[in-house]
């Protein structure tokens, strides 16, 4: 039973142009959410994060969007460059544990 | 500044054979984490330790055990190996609910 999943496998777009991650989660008890970028062969790195008490973070060219009632958050990268391709996860903390749940990840491919 | 160190980094055996992964990390965390990475899949949590002297199953627990050896160490053994867990395996620490830091990753094959 997937508890964070990523229905896109994988995601191609144009260098420059915006990519949108989307990220639903089905467990309401969470409550701290995460983007992480992974290259291959590399451990994956922390990107940005968002608490439930909000429905925007924004860190340079990468903003998350939060939608509670409807489980749901984004990540948007804008604009987006060749080095951003990797594999992106977003994870979930739930309230007063210390499980980190990731999702099944989305490759992203930005082509000149 | 190590962050998160794993050993090894590639490992083959055959089925039925144990081993142990070992994981340290130096950034004083309480809460340390083992993942599995197969293709479609994502990230599965296996088991993780909230603090020393103590380990919970994650997701995908069947076929290892764990040992919280002090605050900076976190191992994971396969007892009995099978060809189901050829993976990517990754430790990670962290303060919850800040991020998590991972180390390289261990690619296992098992045949």
């Amino acid at each position: 039973d997937q508890q964070v999943k990523q229905n896109s496998p994988s995601l191609s777009v144009q260098e420059g142009r915006i990519s949108i991650l989307n990220c639903d989660y089905t467990n309401s008890m969470f409550d701290y959410f995460l983007w992480y970028k992974k290259y291959p062969a590399e451990g994956p790195t922390f990107l940005i994060s968002i608490s439930s008490i909000k429905d925007k973070n924004e860190d340079g060219r990468f903003t998350v969007f939060l939608n509670k009632s409807a489980k749901h958050l984004s990540l948007h990268i804008v604009p987006s460059q060749p080095g951003d391709s990797a594999v992106y996860f977003c994870a979930a903390w739930a309230y007063n544990t210390d499980k980190l749940i990731f999702g099944t990840g989305t490759r992203l491919q930005v082509f000149p | 500044n190590a962050g998160v160190t794993q050993t090894p980094k590639f490992q083959v055996l055959k089925t039925g054979q144990s081993m142990t992964l070992q994981c340290a990390q130096d950034m004083n965390h309480n809460s340390m984490y083992w993942y599995r990475q197969d293709p479609g899949m994502g990230l599965r949590l296996i088991y993780y330790s909230a603090s020393e002297g103590t380990t919970d199953k994650g997701e995908v627990p069947n076929g290892y055990n764990v040992s919280r050896l002090n605050k900076r160490e976190f191992s994971l053994r396969l007892e009995s190996a099978a060809p189901s867990q050829t993976s990517v395996y990754f430790c990670a620490s962290s303060e919850p609910p800040r991020e998590a830091f991972f180390g390289q990753g261990t690619r296992l094959t098992v045949v």
